[in-house]
């Protein structure tokens, strides 16, 4: 069973830049696990931000972008907003299977 | 607008059976896979498994392989979740997303709470 390693906390302040990554224990990650981002808010039901490594959906604020970054999937947010307080999921993709990452739970502090 | 609403959650004690279904509606139910994942509290998420847009194809996490069936009626434009033989580590809410293999994740339902204990 592949196993998906995420950042447990990371903080960032105001206005600042952030990346979360998510690598996967198989080596290195690639477009072929097809990354997907997710943002949980406390209490809230999560959605998804980004999908394909790095494509967004419509809802998906512009200041959030994917991509692949040394071997492993990231999630960079530039110019941090408070309402960005959550947790983010990463979920990859092996064979027919798909495996999350334990979250990373970011603070705007 | 897209929606999904599962129901069917509840208490069930431990060898028992529950079935979840995901009402679908503001796309062509037909047209695309659907996927359970389930959050244990407090926890992180997990994949549960998906189904195909025909309903050919089931694909199932190794946790509930062989005690948990994916179904769809694409008629009734509902997805549903056969959950037998629940142990205590099922306890989660379970939510219903639009998309899978070949289309993506992007809507997600409400979810609904099961509970497993004596």
């Amino acid at each position: 069973q592949p196993v998906v390693t995420q950042e447990p906390s990371l903080t960032v302040s105001p206005g600042g830049t952030v990346t979360l990554t998510c690598g996967s224990n198989t080596g290195a990650v690639t477009g072929g696990h097809f990354p997907y981002w997710f943002q949980q808010k406390p209490g809230q039901v999560p959605r998804t931000v980004i999908h394909d490594v790095d494509r967004k959906l419509s809802w998906t604020p512009a200041r959030f972008s994917g991509s692949l970054l040394g071997g492993k999937a990231a999630l960079t947010l530039s110019g941090a907003q408070p309402e960005d307080e959550a947790d983010y999921f990463c979920l990859l993709l092996y064979g027919d299977s798909w495996v999350f990452g334990g979250g990373t739970r970011l603070t705007v502090l | 607008e897209v929606q999904l609403l599962e129901s069917g959650g509840g208490l069930q004690q431990p060898g028992g059976s529950l079935r979840l279904s995901c009402a679908a509606s503001g796309f062509t139910f037909s047209l695309y896979a659907m996927t359970w994942v389930r959050q244990a509290p407090g926890k992180g998420l997990e994949w549960v498994g998906g189904i195909s847009n025909s309903g050919d194809r089931e694909y199932y996490a190794d946790s509930v392989k062989g005690r948990f069936t994916i179904s769809r009626d694409n008629f009734k434009n509902t997805l549903y979740l056969q959950m037998n033989d629940v142990r205590v580590e099922d306890t989660a809410v379970y939510y219903c997303l639009k998309g899978g293999l070949l289309s993506q994740f992007d809507y997600w339902g409400q979810g609904t709470l099961v509970t497993v204990s004596s």
